[in-house]
């Protein structure tokens, strides 16, 4: 089985674009997460989506916008880029009856220049 | 955003010994404490979790300890190997929402 695919794999953008990443969960899984790692820490909770219902939101600036398809896959969008942006996001899908058991995709390295 | 501390920011240990990573958290309403092991370019990946009603988990060389009075937690990885080489993050969440991450442990295990 395929595990969690994320695209592109990297991504040049410049401040004040827009950018928007993909994630395609593993087949059966119904709940996508957003995290965003910056270089040297942890991942930071951004986005929940379940069923295509948000269920739950980090401390995010609007600029940071989700979405979840009839398929279960989700984009996350983010406007007007800041340098402070960069960095490796991160999407983690979960199995029905196991919320906390996330598997993670291999992410998307954002350089915002 | 960090409610979860961790220690050491980096940890070196020689082929079979013992490593060591704590972590220390804030809400007791925490309900799950995973540990996660990231190499370079990948994705975190599930090592093992623990929920607070149990003391210890052990599975194969990883066993997680946990003291709910302290509010600590941490990982010990026995017969440590060069490929155990990573950083691992530990975690902490209330049913799996909001998952909060340590900021991480780099581990070289030297041969």
């Amino acid at each position: 089985d395929a595990g969690v695919t994320q695209s592109p794999t990297h991504l040049i953008k410049t401040r004040g674009q827009q950018v928007t990443l993909r994630c395609s969960p593993i087949s059966g899984h119904k709940s996508v997460s957003w995290y965003q790692q910056v270089l040297g820490q942890g991942p930071q909770f951004i986005f929940q989506y379940y069923e295509k219902e948000e269920r739950g939101r980090g401390n995010f600036p609007d600029r940071f916008s989700a979405r979840q398809f009839p398929n279960y896959s989700s984009e996350l969008n983010v406007n007007a880029l800041l340098l402070g942006d960069s960095a490796l996001y991160l999407c983690a899908s979960t199995p029905w009856g196991a919320q906390e058991t996330q598997y993670f995709g291999p992410g998307t390295r954002l350089l915002v220049l | 955003q960090q409610q979860v501390k961790q220690s050491p920011q980096s940890l070196i240990v020689q082929k079979g010994g013992i490593s060591i990573i704590n972590c220390a958290y804030e809400n007791t309403a925490f309900d799950y404490f995973p540990w996660y092991q990231q190499f370079p370019g990948k994705g975190p990946a599930l090592l093992i979790a623990i929920r607070p009603d149990v003391s210890e988990k052990k599975e194969g060389r990883f066993t997680i300890s946990f003291n709910k009075s302290a509010k600590q937690f941490s990982l010990h990885i026995m017969d440590s190997q060069p490929g155990d080489s990573a950083t691992y993050f530990c975690a902490a969440s209330i049913m799996g929402d909001d998952m909060r991450f340590g900021a991480g442990t780099r581990l070289t295990v030297k041969p």
